[in-house]
């Protein structure tokens, strides 16, 4: 079984630094995917980005960009220039390649960002 | 591109009750996904659906069941409702296998 480990449960960030949250995981599988959802106070997941693991070179969208260990099985997300509205929970997710489709997310990181 | 549509917001029952919330996808996804997010324990996968069968089921009693209509959208149906099963349950569609899943605004059910 596959599990997602946040071992931050809240951070905070002044406005326009950067913040570096933390997931690890545990996986027998080769072939995977991985995901950082944002969950704001409105309470809709959004995805920020996903990850191929047999991709080596790290996702980026815009301000967010992952740093993706796959021996370490570490997979932190990056946000540069913080913004109010990152005010957010993030989840870290790990998805199988195989046909089981299930999700697993991780218990989620409590992010504020400061102005 | 109108997004997972869920409703109702909110339902209130009392235990013992049976309750029915419904998803709709976004068009031309035919994976439907129910998750339950219980205060302080994360997302817990319940129930996927894809092409009208259901494909995976998490560790959930069988009161917790489900259905995928021929245009897709789904229904959660949880019967005998317990204390323990007042949560926000999200539902997300996707594309397919392996596609990313786009998420719902969440009902969330209030067990009195």
């Amino acid at each position: 079984a596959q599990t997602v480990t946040q071992s931050q449960p809240e951070m905070s960030v002044q406005e326009a630094e950067t913040v570096t949250l933390s997931c690890t995981y545990d996986t027998s599988e080769n072939n995977y995917y991985l995901f950082w959802y944002k969950q704001p106070p409105s309470r809709q997941m959004i995805l920020v980005i996903r990850q191929e693991a047999y991709k080596q070179q790290n996702a980026t969208e815009n301000r967010f960009s992952v740093n993706f260990q796959k021996a370490a099985k570490s997979f932190s997300l990056k946000i540069s220039d913080s913004q109010l509205g990152d005010t957010a929970m993030y989840f870290c997710a790990f998805q199988n390649s195989g046909g089981y489709q299930k999700v697993t997310f991780g218990t989620g990181t409590k992010l504020q960002v400061i102005p | 591109e109108a997004g997972v549509t869920q409703s109702p917001t909110h339902l209130i029952k009392t235990r013992g009750q049976q309750a029915t919330l419904r998803c709709s996808p976004i068009s031309g996804h035919t994976s439907v996904y129910w998750y339950q997010q219980a205060l302080g324990l994360g997302l817990q996968f319940l129930l996927w659906y894809d092409e009208g069968e259901e494909r995976n089921r998490g560790n959930f009693p069988p009161r917790f069941s489900g259905r995928q209509f021929p245009n897709y959208s789904s229904e959660l149906n949880v019967n005998a409702l317990e204390l323990e099963d007042s949560a926000l349950y999200l539902c997300a569609s996707s594309l397919g296998i392996s596609r990313p899943q786009h998420f719902g605004d969440g009902t969330r059910l209030s067990i009195l």
